[in-house]
């Protein structure tokens, strides 16, 4: 059984591009949650995704939008991306919106 | 969002148990305790949760102070595979807020 899997794992763009991260939650799971980690900090919650419908947010810009699909998978998309931007991206799923959350290993970002 | 306070890091010989302290002295009566680990190059893994009562697993045991202002997180015998960094996190049951985590306890394990 396949746990969180995220891709890409590593990836490299530069200021004032656009990018697109992937995530296919846990089978079974149907809640989908965005965290950005910088180094040496703990993740810091993005969003919530259930039943294709933005649920929570956290405090992130407008320049970080998402979507989850019919299959649970979601997407998370930043624009106009800094510098600042440069983080691991976690990606972790749950059967539920108030169930513990198993974690991805992570799309690590770098914007030049 | 309720806070916790973790030491920054801990060490602790294999084989022996560690307790990792986290205070929340603000937390609610709906906010249920988390702890999550996170191994080098690894997203984070949950452990265990309680609300009020000790709670006990295959990986760990949750100790709750009577007034929940506390808690501790006891590994039984620790390996060096433990060595992690550990969060403790509040969530309210009822919202299911998200998880917000601190800088965490930076586990070292001495072989």
């Amino acid at each position: 059984d396949a746990g969180v899997t995220q891709s890409p794992t590593h990836l490299i763009k530069t200021r004032g591009q656009q990018v697109t991260l992937r995530c296919s939650p846990k089978s079974g799971h149907d809640t989908v949650s965005w965290y950005q980690q910088a180094l040496g900090q703990g993740p810091q919650f993005i969003f919530q995704y259930y039943e294709e419908e933005e649920r929570q947010r956290g405090n992130f810009p407008d320049r970080f939008s998402g979507h989850q699909f019919p299959n649970y998978s979601s997407e998370l998309n930043v624009n106009a991306l800094l510098l600042g931007d440069s983080a691991l991206y976690l990606c972790a799923s749950s059967p539920g919106q108030r169930s513990p959350l198993h974690f991805g290993n992570g799309t690590r970002l770098t914007v030049t | 969002d309720a806070k916790t306070t973790q030491p920054n890091s801990m060490e602790s010989n294999e084989e022996e148990p560690v307790h990792l302290p986290c205070n929340h002295s603000t937390i609610s009566g709906t906010d249920y305790i988390h702890w999550y680990r996170q191994l080098p190059s690894q997203g984070p893994e949950y452990v265990i949760h309680g609300l009020t009562s000790n709670v006990n697993n295959r990986m760990a045991s949750l100790a709750i102070a009577e007034d929940r202002k506390s808690s501790t997180l006891i590994l039984h015998r620790a390996t060096l595979r433990d060595a992690a960094v550990y969060y403790c996190i509040l969530r309210d049951r009822n919202t299911g807020n998200q998880f917000y985590f601190g800088t965490g306890t930076s586990l070292t394990v001495i072989p």
